[in-house]
């Protein structure tokens, strides 16, 4: 069964500043792994998915995340963080059998200060 | 979204009393989910489908129940709901291995 860490409840970081959020991911075969954002009060936005391949993936808004199979790790990185981007992060990991279930981590919370 | 529907969008309901809230896509998918989302929890997988009457249990199917009678519709039942299932409830479904989640929009359920 796989599984997924987010280790940060919640970060703040200030606007125009760098941004990484973490993950950890628990699975025995080659997983997919996604970053979902939540607005308050929203539905869950895909921002970008790692099937295989290139290990850094691109994804929207100026979002990048790198796939580190030797750290089972998923970082999702932003070079300049916009008050926009205040939101709630939620990394998955998705499973090609029993059904392609994707477990979430227990998110991130991003607060944007001036 | 367009494809996926939930209703109702609100309900409170007593305890003891039961629900059932439904899941409606318009996208002839074969898997269908439900989670819960909770602070501090993010999305808990309460149970998937993988095609008509096909059904399993996820992380935390305690107390819930489903059925998938049609492709395009997806029920999830609480039997005698539960304060401690007062939740938002999310639909969601995927056509293949290689696609993300689709959500819906979620489902607010208090149980007073």
């Amino acid at each position: 069964a796989q599984s997924v860490t987010q280790p940060d409840i919640h970060i703040t970081v200030s606007e125009g500043a760098s941004l990484e959020l973490r993950c950890n991911y628990s699975y025995g075969a080659t997983p997919y792994l996604f970053w979902y954002v939540q607005s308050p009060g929203q539905g869950l936005q895909l921002l970008l998915k790692y099937f295989s391949g290139d290990t850094l993936v691109q994804g929207i808004k100026g979002f990048e995340a790198e796939f580190k199979r030797s750290q089972s790790s998923f970082n999702l990185r932003k070079p300049s963080v916009h008050w926009s981007d205040a939101a709630e992060y939620f990394c998955a990991v998705g499973a090609e059998t029993g059904g392609f279930k994707t477990i979430f981590g227990a998110g991130t919370r991003l607060f944007v200060k001036a | 979204d367009a494809g996926i529907t939930q209703s109702p969008r609100h309900k409170v309901t007593e305890t003891g009393t039961p629900v059932t809230l439904r899941c409606h896509q318009t996208e002839n998918h074969r898997y269908m989910y439900w989670y819960r989302q909770d602070p501090g929890h993010g999305l808990r997988l309460i149970h998937y489908s993988y095609g008509v009457k096909d059904t399993d249990k996820g992380e935390v199917s305690d107390g819930y129940s489903v059925s998938r009678s049609k492709t395009e519709d997806f029920l999830l039942t609480l039997e005698s709901a539960t304060s401690s299932q007062t939740s938002v409830y999310f639909c969601a479904i995927v056509g293949d291995a290689n696609s993300p989640l689709h959500f819906g929009n979620g489902t607010r359920l208090t149980v007073t």
